[in-house]
């Protein structure tokens, strides 16, 4: 049961490069979130999917994009990495609407140097 | 917008002493609330949560939250902590049933011998 994984688990990039963080569920869970965590912050939303082909923006969306292709992966790209960018990435899935449980992954800590 | 507030953002503690974590948030309709915990190097987990019912709510392992509407808070107690309590714990907030949580920045709780 592997749940819900996180890829690269560790990060480090150059200002301007294009990075991709991988989010994979096993579960099949119709919602999957994008989150930073950052000191003093605790978690922003960045993106948000209700299911395949359906994504959202939410309260630190710019310098991201997503895609959801398939139900069980949520990729986040950053197109053109800056330092302000240097956090821990968590995504999350819920099963649906109504359950509000998120399951989270292990994070990503990205670092752009 | 909703918004939630965590009064502390450290709580030092000894082992077998009482500990409340303090919540508040804003919102003008109804709203879910959680508590989500966070050990070290991992993602977060559901600790507890009111959707509806009873305003006292548990947890497996001895926390409880009381959601006080008139207050607007849900403080997180434990009357008795132990050293594996050790974690950063975080309130979160559904605003009218929406899929996306607003967390706050979280309370780091220390538990010392």
């Amino acid at each position: 049961d592997a749940g819900i994984t996180q890829s690269p688990r560790y990060k480090i990039t150059e200002t301007g490069r294009q990075v991709t963080l991988m989010c994979h569920q096993t579960w099949s869970h119709s919602y999957m979130f994008w989150y930073r965590q950052d000191l003093g912050h605790g978690l922003r939303l960045i993106y948000y999917s209700a299911a395949a082909d359906i994504t959202d923006k939410g309260e630190v969306p710019d310098g991201y994009v997503v895609s959801r292709s398939k139900t069980e992966n949520f990729p986040l790209t950053l197109e053109s990495a800056t330092r302000s960018q240097t956090s821990v990435y968590f995504c999350a899935s819920t099963r649906q609407r109504s359950s509000y449980e998120q399951y989270f992954g292990p994070g990503t800590r990205l670092t752009v140097t | 917008a909703q918004s939630v507030t965590q009064l502390d953002s450290q709580v030092p503690v000894f082992e077998e002493a009482p500990v409340e974590l303090r919540c508040n948030y804003s919102s003008s309709v109804s709203v879910y609330l959680f508590w989500y915990v966070q050990y070290p190097n991992q993602g977060l987990q559901l600790l507890l949560k009111y959707l509806s019912g009873s305003t006292l709510v548990e947890s497996i392992n001895g926390f409880e939250a009381e959601f006080n509407k008139s207050q607007t808070s849900f403080h997180l107690r434990k009357p008795s902590v132990h050293i594996s309590d050790t974690a950063e714990y975080f309130c979160a907030v559904s605003e009218g049933g929406s899929e996306k949580l607003v967390f706050g920045k979280g309370t780091k709780l220390t538990v010392n011998p």
